[in-house]
């Protein structure tokens, strides 16, 4: 079936350090975003991406739609990046008009 | 410009009652669709509305539904409660929806249902 597959799992980095997370999708997509959700649950969004590369400041992500995956760079982390981070998508085929999302990789980031 | 706006952010109920949940989209958006995320089934598509109209609906029971008034507002109603309806429920608002890959959405902050 349709899926979204994030990697890692969890993260445990020291601050400043650099990471990259993973998306891998089942199929062609119309819409890919970033979000980081916070404490308090809201999902914030970090890229609207379908294709291509895009950057803001210390965040950058990059989606290769060929070949069905898209990362999410972060360079220099600080102890505010730790949280979880979702990769969700819109399917280009008919499964339902819907965001479908990742289960998340889980970002600790230590002082 | 304000975000999504979610109204009540936390709510406790008991099992059989039913809940209504409001969702004020960012002014101008048309689309309002609703997620559920659970610690066992994490997000999860339950509806979108787009101008006033129910265009896909997710895998979940009759006891959801939902509704978009003229001004865009959406309310979601989840009708005799149960233990597995606690969750955070997250709408997100966009300018043209989800159909056809739909446009970058936007999320509110989320009402927590406690059901007890």
């Amino acid at each position: 079936g349709i899926q979204v597959e994030q990697s890692p799992p969890d993260l445990i980095l020291q601050e400043g350090a650099n990471s990259t997370l993973r998306c891998n999708f089942s199929d062609s997509v119309n819409n890919l975003q970033w979000f980081h959700q916070n404490p308090w649950g809201q999902l914030i969004n970090l890229f609207y991406i379908p294709s291509g590369t895009k950057q803001n400041g210390r965040l950058s992500a990059t989606t290769v739609a060929t070949e069905r995956y898209s990362l999410l760079y972060i360079s220099s982390s600080q102890t505010t990046d730790s949280g979880v981070y979702f990769c969700a998508v819109v399917f280009r085929r008919e499964y339902g008009n819907k965001l479908v999302f990742g289960a998340g990789t889980i970002l600790r980031v230590k002082s | 410009k304000a975000g999504v706006t979610q109204t009540p952010r936390y709510l406790i109920k008991t099992r059989g009652q039913q809940v209504t949940l409001s969702c004020s989209p960012i002014s101008g958006h048309r689309s309002v669709s609703w997620y559920q995320q659970t610690p066992g089934q994490g997000l999860q598509f339950l509806f979108e509305y787009f101008s006033e109209t129910q265009r896909n609906k997710g895998n979940f029971p009759g006891r959801f539904s939902g509704r978009q008034f003229s001004n865009s507002r959406s309310e979601m109603n989840v009708s005799t409660l149960e233990l597995g309806d606690s969750a955070l429920y997250l709408c997100a608002s966009s300018l043209m929806g989800l159909a056809g890959g739909g446009a970058e959405q936007f999320f509110g902050p989320g009402t927590r249902l406690t059901v007890l």
